[in-house]
């Protein structure tokens, strides 16, 4: 497609129910980037992968969240044992040179854990 | 530690009034500066950046924003709004020593009067 593509849309799930979100990239596009956004914030650093490598995983919470790109290209976002602070609008990126260059964002996949 | 302000959460401009959003940052290193909008319904889009050179950068939509080192700051001005300038506007800032994370305000949100 032409742009970046995130599935679903919209996942309501249960408290410490297992969640997985997608991202698609835009074609040849090596960096990808992961942001969360919680309502009335912008958004907040969650990961960033160049190629098949996660570069900067510093902005993940804990250890229930985990990310994969595999073959470099579509991205999981994963989410362990959910809780209700887990609801937000979980927002993909992905940019043809890196971090300096302009990040082409997702609509998103809004998260809601009951 | 680094942050981002924008001190603005909400403001109403007439259209074709001018506009200017405020956007103050701290940082150690010599800052990437970005302006994203965000649309309902659609993904951040890139405004405009500085990186080096000229303080005065010239962006899309007919928006500029200029960069004052002294001041710690990265405003946003358009002369003349549009009604479909309203939108949720973001400032970022990044870094070489930061990898790949983008660090947001929380974003001023634009309303247009007739």
């Amino acid at each position: 497609g032409a742009g970046v593509s995130q599935t679903p849309s919209n996942k309501v799930t249960e408290k410490g129910k297992y969640v997985e979100l997608r991202c698609d990239p835009i074609s040849g596009h090596t960096a990808l980037y992961w942001y969360r956004q919680s309502l009335g914030q912008g958004p907040e650093f969650l990961i960033y992968f160049q190629g098949t490598g996660a570069a900067d995983d510093s902005g993940l919470p804990n250890d229930r969240f985990f990310a994969v790109r595999p073959e470099g290209s579509v991205s999981t976002l994963k989410i362990q044992r959910t809780e209700r602070g887990d609801s937000a609008v979980y927002l993909c990126a992905s940019s043809l040179t890196g971090p300096t260059g302009e990040l082409f964002f997702g609509e998103g996949s809004r998260l809601t854990v009951l | 530690a680094q942050s981002v302000t924008q001190p603005d959460i909400h403001i109403t401009v007439s259209e074709g009034a001018s506009l200017e959003l405020r956007c103050n940052y701290s940082y150690g290193a010599t800052p990437y500066l970005f302006w994203y909008v965000q649309s309902p319904g659609q993904g951040l889009q890139l405004l405009l950046k500085y990186f080096s050179g000229d303080t005065l950068v010239q962006g899309i939509k007919g928006f500029e924003a200029e960069f004052k080192r002294s001041q710690s700051s990265f405003n946003l001005r358009k002369p003349s709004v549009h009604w479909s300038d309203a939108a949720e506007y973001f400032c970022a800032v990044g870094a070489d020593n930061q990898g790949g994370k983008l660090i947001f305000g929380q974003g001023t949100e634009l309303s247009v009067k007739p």
